[in-house]
């Protein structure tokens, strides 16, 4: 199993400022992924992160308004820019690359934008 | 597009009673499918993993079942606990992507 480390667990942020998400894995991973969860609703896949690559983006998701890094094998960031109220969420980093291993999770960041 | 429903959505119980939690899915061309529980504001703890080619999986008080050719799964929690209450989510994997499903909020009274 991997472990993983998400910071931070909450914040409060300014609408128009930024965020920035941080997620280390115990191990070395081919792909992270990032989800978002909004408020009363399930998972939602904003990208996949591949270390030295640009990230994959799902349809929706720009990479304007949610840049991410990979510079290595076990950490990965990601940041909420210009931030709005409907941007108020859970966001989750996530690993389990290969198609018949399981996914683990860190422990969210809970955004409230105000 | 995959698309995956959890009934009921939600669920309450007395502490002891024996639950069953729904996963139905659209698309049986899955890799595998995982249960995941969810406590309110935190992250995902995975319960249970089932291959495409496996019927089901056990852990402790939890037994999930698969059959992927009517796209669905169940979760089985046996004599069930306070500390059970959460939202209990599955999830599908296609080709690289996990599609989750709506949820079901669990709440097991003393």
């Amino acid at each position: 199993s991997a472990v993983i480390s998400q910071k931070p667990s909450r914040d409060i942020c300014q609408r128009g400022t930024s965020l920035t998400i941080q997620c280390q894995v115990d191990s070395q991973v081919t792909m992270m992924f990032w989800y978002r969860q909004q408020p009363g609703q399930s998972l939602t896949l904003i990208a996949t992160a591949n270390q030295g690559s640009e990230a994959t983006y799902e349809s929706g998701f720009v990479i304007d308004k949610f840049p991410i890094s990979r510079p290595n094998l076990t950490f990965s960031t990601l940041t909420v820019s210009n931030l709005s109220p409907e941007d108020s969420s859970i966001y989750l980093c996530s690993v389990g690359g290969a198609v018949y291993t399981e996914a683990f999770f860190g422990q969210g960041t809970r955004l409230t934008v105000v | 597009k995959q698309e995956v429903t959890q009934i009921p959505a939600a669920l309450s119980v007395p502490e002891g009673e024996n639950l069953v939690l729904n996963c139905s899915f659209t698309d049986s061309a899955i890799y595998n499918l995982q249960w995941f529980r969810q406590d309110p504001g935190k992250g995902l703890t995975s319960l249970l993993l089932i291959q495409s080619s496996q019927r089901e999986q056990t852990s402790g008080r939890l037994n999930a079942s698969l059959d992927k050719s009517s796209g669905r799964s169940t979760l089985y929690i046996a004599a069930s606990q306070p500390g059970d209450s959460a939202t209990y989510l599955c999830a599908v994997r296609g080709f690289q992507k996990l599609v989750f499903g709506t949820g079901t909020r669990l709440l097991v009274s003393p």
